[in-house]
C-alpha cells in the first residue's frame, strides 16, 4: 500500500513551459486536492475532486488544469509556467471531502 | 468564508517544556472538521488528529494534547515534555460541511507554526 504517491519530486521549468504533476493513490479513495505551499503562506487548495469525472476548482485555481479520468488518479497540468506558480505541490486523497486527508511526499517546482 | 489563525509564527523552547500553539478559527457552519499536521524538516505532511464540531472533549495521545473549545473559536495542540524530535512546523487546519460544488471546499490551512525545541 504505498498510500499517495507524487512525480517528479523536482522540477525546474522555464517561463511559458507546460508540465503536468502526476498524483496517484492505491486506497481507493473518492476525493483528491491538489494544494500549494508558499513560504508564510500556509497550503492553498488549487482544485479539488469528488470522484471521477468530477471537479472543481479550489482558491487559487489560476493557471492550472486538473482532470479526473480514473478514481486513482488526479494530475495537475500548469499550462504556461510563470514565475509566481514556484511553490511545492502537494496531492492529497481521502474518503470524503471532511475525512482526513493523506499527502503525497510533494513536488517541488521552480520557474525562471 | 472560514478562516484559521495561527497567531504564533515561531516558538523556540528548550527541550522537556511543555509548549501550547494556538488555532483560533472562524466558520458559519456548525458543522465542522478541526485537523493538525505536523511537517518535520524532511517536508511531509503527517497528520496528527482530526475532531469534529459536535465533539469538544478533549484528547490526549502520548505527550500530544488537543482543547477544543468551541466558545472561543479555539482547537489550542500541548506537547508536555517537548524532545527535540518535535521540531517542525505544525499546522492547523478547517474543513466545512459536504462538498456544495460551490468552489473552495476543502481543508482551508493556517500559516502555521514553526517549533523549534533546542537540546
Amino acid at each position: 500500500n504505498a498510500g499517495v504517491t507524487q512525480t517528479p519530486k523536482f522540477q525546474v521549468l522555464k517561463t511559458g513551459q507546460s508540465m503536468t504533476l502526476q498524483c496517484a493513490q492505491d486506497m481507493n479513495h473518492e476525493y483528491m486536492s491538489w494544494y500549494r505551499q508558499d513560504p508564510g503562506m500556509g497550503l492553498r487548495l488549487i482544485h479539488y475532486s469528488v470522484g471521477a469525472g468530477i471537479t472543481d476548482q479550489g482558491e487559487v485555481p489560476n493557471g492550472y488544469n486538473v482532470s479526473r479520468s480514473t478514481t486513482e488518479d488526479f494530475p495537475l497540468r500548469l499550462l504556461s509556467a510563470a514565475p509566481s506558480q514556484t511553490s511545492v505541490y502537494f496531492c492529497a486523497s481521502s474518503w470524503g471531502d471532511t475525512d482526513t486527508q493523506y499527502f503525497g511526499p510533494g513536488t517541488r517546482l521552480t520557474v525562471l | 468564508a472560514q478562516k484559521v489563525t495561527q497567531a504564533q509564527t515561531e516558538i523556540s523552547v528548550v527541550e522537556k517544556e511543555d509548549v501550547t500553539l494556538d488555532c483560533v478559527y472562524e466558520t458559519r457552519d456548525t458543522t465542522y472538521y478541526l485537523f493538525w499536521y505536523k511537517q518535520p524538516p524532511s517536508g511531509e505532511l503527517v497528520f496528527l488528529i482530526r475532531r469534529n464540531s459536535f465533539d469538544e472533549q478533549n484528547e490526549i495521545s502520548g505527550r500530544y494534547s488537543w482543547n477544543f473549545q468551541k466558545s472561543t473559536s479555539s482547537f489550542n495542540f500541548t506537547i508536555t515534555a517537548s524532545q527535540v524530535v518535535d521540531s517542525a512546523v505544525y499546522f492547523c487546519a478547517l474543513s466545512e460541511a459536504k462538498y456544495s460544488g460551490g468552489g473552495a471546499d476543502g481543508l482551508t490551512f493556517g500559516k502555521g507554526t514553526h517549533l523549534i525545541i533546542q537540546p
